[in-house]
């Protein structure tokens, strides 16, 4: 079936270094989601992309959609203990209506 | 305020019992989903409703059970042929149609068996 997975897993960062995490589809996306969670909250709707090859920005949050419109990332510019949570990125189900398949997440933490 | 409310936060099952968890959202959004996370894991879909009175299963719908009577209530049953329930159990929203609408999740509730 399809599936979304993120790498790393896990990342450890010291404030003020950058951060990135891919997420690969084995299928080709209408679209692209990601969502921030925070430690033991819920999923928040950060962006969304489109287009082949689409990059948006969120002041220091780069998003990019790769031109085949398999993969995207996320990178973070010179972390902030605020930045520490699990992101996902997440595509919608072959004929599935407006159904998402979440990615396995990458889990960031910030020292400082 | 417009949001999705899930409650309780923490609900604890004994063996061999049926517990429902609640999820009302005034979003007056079409679509309505429930997902279930364990531990440094990702959400896995357990069953959507995309309009009222109609649901279908996710991946993981075993030992699970929903209903849709109303737009702005989609509570999930946990029965007792749900093995495993401890986990966090998330419920969204969105206005449905097609993958391109964001959703939009409640607080959470925290599954536990006693």
């Amino acid at each position: 079936g399809q599936q979304v997975m993120q790498i790393p897993q896990y990342q450890h960062v010291q404030e003020g270094e950058d951060f990135t995490t891919y997420c690969n589809s084995s299928t080709t996306l209408s679209n692209i989601q990601w969502y921030k969670q925070r430690p033991g909250g819920h999923p928040v709707f950060l962006i969304q992309l489109v287009k082949s090859g689409e990059v948006k920005k969120q002041k220091r949050l780069t998003f990019q959609f790769g031109e085949a419109k398999k993969n995207s990332s996320l990178h973070i510019t010179a972390t902030q203990t605020t930045d520490v949570g699990t992101y996902f990125c997440a595509g919608p189900l072959t004929g599935g209506g407006n159904k998402l398949t979440f990615g396995t997440g990458t889990q960031l933490k910030v020292e400082l | 305020d417009g949001g999705i409310t899930q409650s309780p936060k923490y609900l604890f099952r004994k063996e061999g019992q049926n517990v429902t968890l609640s999820c009302e959202q005034n979003l007056n959004h079409d679509a309505m989903y429930w997902y279930r996370q364990d531990p440094g894991q990702g959400l896995r879909l357990i069953y959507y409703s995309q309009i009222v009175n109609d649901f279908q299963k996710g991946d993981i719908a075993e030992g699970y059970s929903v209903s849709r009577e109303k737009k702005e209530s989609f509570p999930l049953t946990v029965t007792s042929a749900q093995k495993n329930p401890t986990a966090f159990y998330l419920c969204a929203s969105s206005t449905g149609g097609t993958s391109y609408q964001p959703q939009h999740f409640g607080d959470g509730t925290r599954l536990s068996i006693l």
